[in-house]
């Protein structure tokens, strides 16, 4: 198996544009979480899906941010507008079973200027 | 109020000095107590599951145990390979589906 895939691995942007965060879980995961990684909050999660339907976004810092899972292999994280405040890195993670561990992908380096 | 605590924030070994990291947790109901390791650059790798108090896993040089409050991660002579962020993460009955991490303990083992 491949593991989590995440792309791009690096992106740098302007304030102000969109920017979109893809992952491809793990086949046969039905849970896939979205977290981001800074040096003071350490990793903090942001949403997670369950056979694609969005289950709890409460860690969603605000509407700029958005998420969707249109089937079972893919999903997008997408900043809009982005900020500098959003420099972070960014992990898609999926599990098999609800509790269970998590697998992650090699993240997502987004650093906004 | 963090749920998870890690500590020490860093720790710096000779090679073969062994040591102990320490995950402290405020949660009841804990369903499950997982330890993983990031490298630089990388996505946490997953390492151990805990279950139950007095439950203990093994790995090579790493051994995780764990008690009603805390979790330790026993590095028995470390090499410099081991070093790395430990990152320790609960499952508990509030928490739904998600896991909740602590920020970490960054090992650095020298020669």
């Amino acid at each position: 198996d491949a593991g989590v895939i995440q792309s791009p691995r690096h992106e740098v942007t302007e304030m102000g544009q969109e920017v979109t965060l893809r992952c491809k879980p793990i086949s046969g995961h039905d849970y896939l979480f979205w977290y981001r990684q800074t040096m003071m909050r350490g990793l903090e999660l942001l949403i997670y899906f369950n056979n694609n339907v969005p289950i709890d976004d409460s860690g969603m810092p605000e509407d700029r941010f958005s998420a969707k899972m249109p089937n079972a292999s893919f999903s997008t994280l997408k900043i809009q507008p982005s900020e500098p405040r959003d420099s972070a890195v960014y992990f898609c993670a999926s599990s098999p079973l609800p509790g269970d561990t998590q697998y992650f992908g090699p993240g997502t380096r987004l650093t906004v200027l | 109020e963090d749920q998870v605590t890690q500590s020490p924030e860093a720790l710096r070994l000779q090679e073969g000095e062994s040591s102990s990291l320490n995950c402290s947790y405020t949660v009841s109901g804990l369903r499950g107590l997982f330890w993983y390791r990031q490298d630089p650059g990388k996505g946490p790798e997953f390492l151990f599951t805990l279950y139950s108090a007095g439950e203990e896993k093994e790995k090579e040089r790493l051994k995780a145990t764990l008690t009603k409050k805390e979790s330790f991660l026993h590095i028995t002579a470390p090499k410099p390979e081991d070093s790395a962020t430990y990152l320790c993460a609960v499952h508990y009955s509030n928490s739904g589906y998600a896991l909740n991490f602590g920020k970490g303990t960054s090992l650095l083992v020298t020669p």
